[in-house]
């Protein structure tokens, strides 16, 4: 069974304070993995998608980063506009199109 | 502008009742999704659908029904079997194969009364 676990459930931080949020994942050949963002009330919004260990992508002030067992999101000067839930979510190689979720990081920047 | 439009953003339900969620994409995605979303659980699937006239059970589509008779729709119906219905449903499409990321609609708060 695929599964999949975000550290810490909570993030608060200082504008301007670097961190970073830890999704940690077991599934049966990883096909790819996925970093959504969710603001309060809407549906997740995807950021990155990462399909094989060392592979790092960047957007703005996040920088997603993937090995075998886990990946990092990385935020870099965080802004309060960055403040939301932050999803992670694999899709294994027999599994068609289907995704599993994390139970996701909520983030809170504070000005 | 494409997109994926969910309906009513919210929805309450009696006891006994059933209430049909609405789904509409015009992206042309074959592949359409419901999640449900609670507190402190992530998503879970209920049913997905691949195409038109065919869906799957998802991980905990006891009480709740769907249909896939057009490409664009796939409404989702909480059947009065399903005895903790409050949550966040989220609707998702993606282009079909695999390695696309999902595109979801803005949700629909669904209220037991």
């Amino acid at each position: 069974e695929d599964q999949v676990t975000q550290s810490p459930e909570a993030l608060r931080l200082q504008e301007g304070e670097s961190s970073s949020l830890n999704c940690s994942y077991t599934v049966s050949g990883l096909r790819g993995l996925f970093w959504y963002r969710q603001d309060p009330g809407k549906g997740p919004e995807f950021l990155f998608t990462l399909y094989s260990a060392g592979e790092e992508k960047e957007k703005e002030r996040l920088k997603a980063t993937l090995t075998k067992k886990e990946s990092f999101l990385h935020i870099t000067a965080p802004k309060p506009e960055d403040s939301a839930t932050y999803l992670c979510a694999v899709q294994a190689r027999t599994s068609g199109s289907r995704l599993t979720f994390g139970e996701g990081t909520q983030l809170t920047v504070n000005p | 502008d494409g997109g994926i439009t969910q309906s009513p953003k919210y929805l309450f339900r009696k006891e006994g009742q059933n209430v049909t969620l609405s789904c509409e994409q015009n992206l042309n995605h074959d592949a359409m999704y419901w999640y449900r979303q609670d507190p402190g659980q992530g998503l879970r699937l209920i049913y997905y659908s691949q195409i038109v006239n065919d869906f799957q059970k998802g991980d905990i589509a006891e009480g709740y029904s769907v249909s896939r008779e057009k490409k664009e729709s796939f409404p989702l119906t909480v059947t009065s079997a399903q005895k903790n219905p409050t949550a966040f449903y989220l609707c998702a499409t993606t282009y079909g194969g695999a390695n696309y990321g999902y595109t979801f609609g803005s949700g629909t708060r669904l209220t037991v009364v």
